[in-house]
């Protein structure tokens, strides 16, 4: 069965500073990587995918992520954290059968000024 | 362009009662998906939807029932509320897998019920 796990509940940073946010999956295969945003009260929005190809993919708001085989990671990075960044990040796995992705527990995001 | 909405945002249950979520996309998606969102564990999916007409299971789809009669609607019901679907439901949809790239899932804003 395929998972991912977002070891952190939340995490805090300074405005200005680098954010990351951890990923690891298990998967049987190629794997097929996203990341979702979710702000208050709203659905989730599309942030980036790894398909195949570079492991470094950029996505929105200037977000990227780095793939890594060996260690089963897909972690979310941003150079300098925006307040405005503050959101619920969520990672998932996607299954070919029925387009169905598989989503990790979350991780709240607080960037201070 | 509306994307995909739900409807109602908000309903409060009591347990034993029966009510129906909408969901709408204009996007012209095959397709549709419902998930629900409970603190700590992410985004499950109860049903989804591969066209009209055509429904299956996902991860957690006991007590709830779902329907795709028109392409653009896809309707979750819960027959008789308990007080463990409360939760925060999402609705998505999406272009089906086109050789190597996949469907990014458009999703709703969301539907928050309180079953007492």
């Amino acid at each position: 069965a395929q998972s991912v796990a977002q070891p952190e509940d939340q995490v805090n940073v300074a405005e200005g500073n680098p954010l990351t946010v951890k990923c690891t999956y298990s998967v049987s295969g190629n794997p097929y990587l996203f990341w979702y945003v979710q702000y208050p009260n709203r659905g989730l929005q599309f942030l980036l995918k790894y398909i195949t190809g570079d492991n470094l993919v950029k996505g929105s708001y200037g977000f990227e992520a780095e793939f890594n085989k060996s260690q089963t990671s897909f972690h979310l990075k941003k150079p300098s954290a925006l307040v405005s960044d503050s959101a619920l990040y969520f990672c998932a796995v996607f299954k070919a059968a029925g387009n169905k992705l598989t989503f990790g527990g979350g991780t709240r995001v607080l960037v201070k000024p | 362009n509306a994307g995909v909405t739900q409807t109602p945002k908000f309903r409060v249950l009591k347990t034993g009662q029966s009510m129906t979520l909408l969901c709408a996309q204009d996007m012209n998606h095959e397709y549709m998906y419902w998930y629900r969102q409970d603190p700590g564990m992410g985004l499950r999916l109860i049903h989804y939807s591969v066209g009209e007409g055509t429904t299956a299971k996902g991860e957690v789809p006991d007590g709830y029932n779902v329907s795709r009669l028109k392409k653009q609607n896809f309707l979750l019901g819960l027959e008789s509320a308990a007080p463990s679907q409360t939760s925060v439901y999402f609705c998505a949809s999406s272009y089906p897998p086109s050789g190597w790239d996949t469907g990014e899932l458009f999703f709703g804003e969301g539907s928050r019920l309180t079953v007492l």
